[in-house]
Order: structure tokens, then C-alpha cells, then sequence
């Protein structure tokens, strides 16, 4: 089975600082990744995915991620963050083609200051 | 559109008493699910419904049971429950279960559950 980590439990920046999330996945075939996003009382939402193409991909409010196939990893980054980035994010993987059992990593934190 | 509909919002529990969290979704989607999020775990699937009929065992499902009532509904009940299954409940759908670019779910506001 595969699994996600994420490295990073808890991030506190100032605003217009960069940030960068770590994700780390094993599984040995090919995936599809994810990104979500959980504001503040708000419901997961997505933020970006890979599904096949160029490995730098762009989501929603500035974000991207990049895949780096031999590390396993799926980084998110934003290069300045403001105040309503302020979030918990979650790394997310699916074997392609097996149906959408997405298995989530534990969440990051984010908290950024004004 | 409404989305993914979830009650209760909030619910405490004694120990061995039941309930049944509901979820409707108005998108016309195939597939549901039921996701538990505990701190520093992330969430974990505990059942699914691929299609109308159908509902499969995810990475968590002891302790709960699921019935897809019909393309809408998909119902989560614990039939006994125990301090371990206090959690935030997520009920999510997606247009297709397989497929090569999957993945996209939609998902509900949560259910905060509380068993003493």
C-alpha cells in the first residue's frame, strides 16, 4: 500500500515570506498527486494535481508544485504568501488507473503572520 | 448547488450508543466517501461506494457501517460507539471512480464527533 509523508507538521511565516511544503510518497508505479487545501472552518478543497506532463504544475492562488519522479516527492510552493494563506495542507496520492482510494498525508499547519 | 451536505455538524456520544452521520451530494456523482481526519494523521479512508449499489471496506472500517441509500446518499453509522471514534467525519464524492485522471474529490464541511 502506499503512503504519504509530509515533514513539516506546523510552518509560521510572515507575510510575503516564501514557503515551500514537503511531500514524500512511496509506491513503486505510476500516481496521481494532489494537493488540498482546508482553510480555517471551511471544507478540503483542491489547490493543484499531476496527473501526467510537465512536472511543474499550477493550482489556484498562486500556488505550483513540482514532481520530481526519483525523489518520490511533490513539494508545494508559493513564492509569497499573505494572510489567507493561512490553512492546513494536505499531500494526497492514488495509484493511476486503481480507482480513487487518495491516501493523505498527515497535514501541515501553516500559519502566516500579518 | 449545494455540494456535499453533511449532518450533524456536531455530535457527542456516550460509550455504546449509536448514530448515523448523513451525507447528500447534488452533483450527479458516481462514487462517495467516508474519511476520518485525527490530528497529525491526515485523513483515512474508512469506506467507499464506487458506484450506486456498491460499497467497499477502506483503510479504517472497524467499528462502522455504510449504506448508499441511492446515487445522493451515502450514510455512515457506528453501531456501538467507543472513545477511539471520536473525530472530524468527512463525507466526499467524486464524477467517476476509476480512471486514469481521478482523483478529484469534493469534499463536506465535516462532522465533529465526540464519544465519552
Amino acid at each position: 500500500a502506499q503512503s504519504v509523508s509530509q515533514h513539516n507538521h506546523h510552518v509560521i511565516l510572515s507575510e510575503a515570506a516564501s514557503l515551500e511544503l514537503g511531500c514524500n510518497y512511496s509506491y513503486g508505479g505510476t500516481v496521481n498527486l494532489f494537493w488540498y487545501v482546508q482553510y480555517p472552518g471551511q471544507h478540503l478543497q483542491l489547490l493543484l494535481k499531476y496527473f501526467s506532463g510537465d512536472p511543474l504544475v499550477k493550482g489556484i492562488k498562486g500556488f505550483e508544485a513540482e514532481f520530481i519522479k526519483s525523489k518520490f516527492s511533490f513539494n508545494l510552493r508559493k513564492p509569497s504568501v499573505q494572510w489567507s494563506d493561512t490553512a492546513e495542507y494536505f499531500c494526497a496520492v492514488t495509484p493511476k488507473a486503481a480507482g480513487n482510494k487518495l491516501t493523505f498525508g498527515g497535514g501541515t499547519r501553516v500559519l502566516v503572520k500579518p | 448547488n449545494a455540494g456535499v451536505t453533511q449532518t450533524p455538524k456536531f455530535q457527542v456520544l456516550k460509550t455504546g450508543q449509536s448514530m448515523t452521520l448523513q451525507c447528500a451530494q447534488d452533483m450527479n456523482h458516481n462514487s462517495m466517501y467516508w474519511y476520518r481526519q485525527d490530528p497529525g494523521m491526515g485523513l483515512r479512508l474508512i469506506y467507499y461506494s464506487a458506484s450506486e449499489g456498491t460499497t467497499d471496506k477502506g483503510e479504517v472500517p472497524n467499528g462502522y457501517n455504510v449504506s448508499r441509500l441511492n446515487k445522493r446518499e451515502f450514510s455512515l453509522r457506528l453501531e456501538s460507539a467507543a472513545p477511539s471514534q471520536t473525530s472530524v467525519y468527512f463525507c466526499a464524492s467524486s464524477e467517476v471512480w476509476t480512471g486514469i485522471d481521478t482523483g478529484e474529490l469534493f469534499f463536506g464541511e465535516g462532522s465533529r464527533l465526540t464519544v465519552l
